[in-house]
């Protein structure tokens, strides 16, 4: 089955600068792959997804890249804020709409 | 508004009970699912529905029972042969059929074993 790594250790950063978060992947690339914000004790929220096909996506402060290649997914949060304090998902499809996920990589934006 | 909701919140078990933990949906999906998750792991699928009537295992489905008999419903059961239930819980559903859609989270149901 699918293999997905994230950095475990908490990323910290000032506000304003740019949070760069990494999703790799082991085994076969999917057919697309997404991001998740999860907040303490709350479920998920989605906020991109993006395809096989597609190298880059944008929306707002936020963008994702997928390169099949190096089977690996950055995750760009601009401008960043004390509020884009979270941990982030990254999940990628197995077929079937099913979903594997990783372990999250925390972010801490201060002030 | 449409969305998911479980309940309850917060679930306090002694050893040996089962306990169902409830999820209902009212976006119209076809797929729901069941994750549980563990301090520093991700979360892993416990059991999914893509149609009424219909289930399939997921990773960790030993100690789990569900039941699909209504579209908007998907309740979990931890029955006592689950060994270490005290987890965070999480429901979610699908829009379903081909679509790349996002997979849509409820607020999650924290188990305790008391």
């Amino acid at each position: 089955s699918q293999k997905i790594e994230q950095n475990s250790e908490a990323l910290n950063i000032q506000e304003g600068k740019t949070a760069t978060l990494t999703c790799n992947y082991t085994n076969y690339s999917p057919a697309y792959l997404q991001w998740y914000r999860q907040d303490p004790g709350r479920g998920p929220v989605f906020l991109l997804l993006i395809r096989e096909n597609e190298k880059e996506k944008r929306k707002e402060r936020l963008k994702v890249t997928f390169d099949t290649t190096l089977k690996q997914s950055l995750f760009h949060i601009t401008a960043s804020q004390p509020a884009d304090s979270a941990t982030y998902l990254c999940a990628l499809d197995e077929g079937f709409q099913k979903l594997v996920f990783g372990t999250g990589t925390r972010l801490l934006v201060s002030p | 508004d449409g969305g998911i909701t479980q309940s309850p919140k917060y679930l306090f078990r002694k050893e040996g009970q089962n306990v169902t933990l409830s999820c209902e949906q009212n976006l119209n999906h076809d797929a729901m699912y069941w994750y549980r998750q563990d301090p520093g792991q991700g979360l892993r699928l416990i059991y999914y529905s893509q149609i009424v009537n219909d289930f399939q295992k997921g990773d960790i489905a030993e100690g789990y029972s569900v039941s699909r008999e209504k579209k908007e419903s998907f309740p979990l059961t931890v029955t006592s042969a689950q060994k270490n239930p005290t987890a965070f819980y999480l429901c979610a559903s699908h829009q379903g059929g081909t679509s790349y859609n996002e997979q849509f989270f409820g607020p999650g149901t924290r188990l305790t074993v008391l």
